[in-house]
């Protein structure tokens, strides 16, 4: 079965340190990788698909994959307090296809002022 | 550009009654998903559907749900009688052709 794992967490960070968030996944063949933000009690909104090796960085935020150990990665840098929530990694096994995304349970981040 | 819009933002039914969840994708998707989250699990997906077809719904119980995304106007989750085990936020996305999915604020049913 295929399968996204996070740490459910809580990570705690200070206001201004890097947050490390990390996703691994069974599927060998999976083809583009995301990261959703989730507040409690709202959706989840985008934040960094990628498709290719190596680092993609938008902002604060670089998600970094390496596909042949199977994690992709989310660093967030200068961390605020508004980035406090869960971070949802999802997994396309099928480059064309978005309904067989698989989804990570997230992990919580806090980042105390 | 307006987002994925969904209505109603709460619903409360009794047990037995009929739950209609709709959804508007986003300006110039055609593509619609419906997820159903509950506390403490992940997203879980249940139908994908373009205009006028379900494209995939094995995600979805087989007896008392059904969705459908008309020619004209929103995509629909309906839920008939439902039961306490249905209280869940449901989120409908949106996407074009291979593209990332924006999600709605989702609508939370809560089954009395």
């Amino acid at each position: 079965q295929k399968e996204v794992e996070q740490n459910s967490g809580p990570l705690s960070v200070p206001e201004g340190a890097i947050a490390s968030l990390n996703c691994t996944y069974s599927d060998r063949g999976s083809q583009s990788f995301f990261w959703y933000r989730q507040y409690s009690g709202k959706s989840p909104e985008l934040i960094m698909f990628i498709y290719s090796n190596g680092d993609k960085e938008d902002g604060r935020f670089t998600a970094q994959l390496n596909k042949a150990s199977q994690y992709v990665s989310l660093l967030i840098r200068d961390s605020q307090p508004s980035d406090s929530a869960t971070y949802l990694c999802a997994v396309n096994p099928d480059a064309g296809n978005n309904r067989k995304l698989i989804w990570g349970l997230g992990t919580s981040l806090a980042v105390n002022p | 550009n307006a987002g994925v819009m969904q209505n109603p933002r709460h619903l409360v039914r009794r047990r037995g009654q009929e739950a209609r969840l709709r959804c508007s994708p986003m300006k110039g998707h055609s593509h619609v998903y419906w997820y159903r989250q509950l506390p403490e699990e992940g997203l879980k997906f249940m139908v994908y559907l373009q205009k006028e077809n379900i494209i995939d719904e094995s995600g979805m119980p087989k007896e008392r749900f059904s969705a459908e995304f008309p020619k004209e106007g929103p995509s629909i989750l309906r839920i008939q009688q439902v039961v306490r085990g249905d209280s869940a936020a449901y989120f409908c996305a949106s996407s074009s052709q291979g593209a990332p999915l924006h999600f709605g604020n989702g609508t939370r049913l809560t089954v009395t």
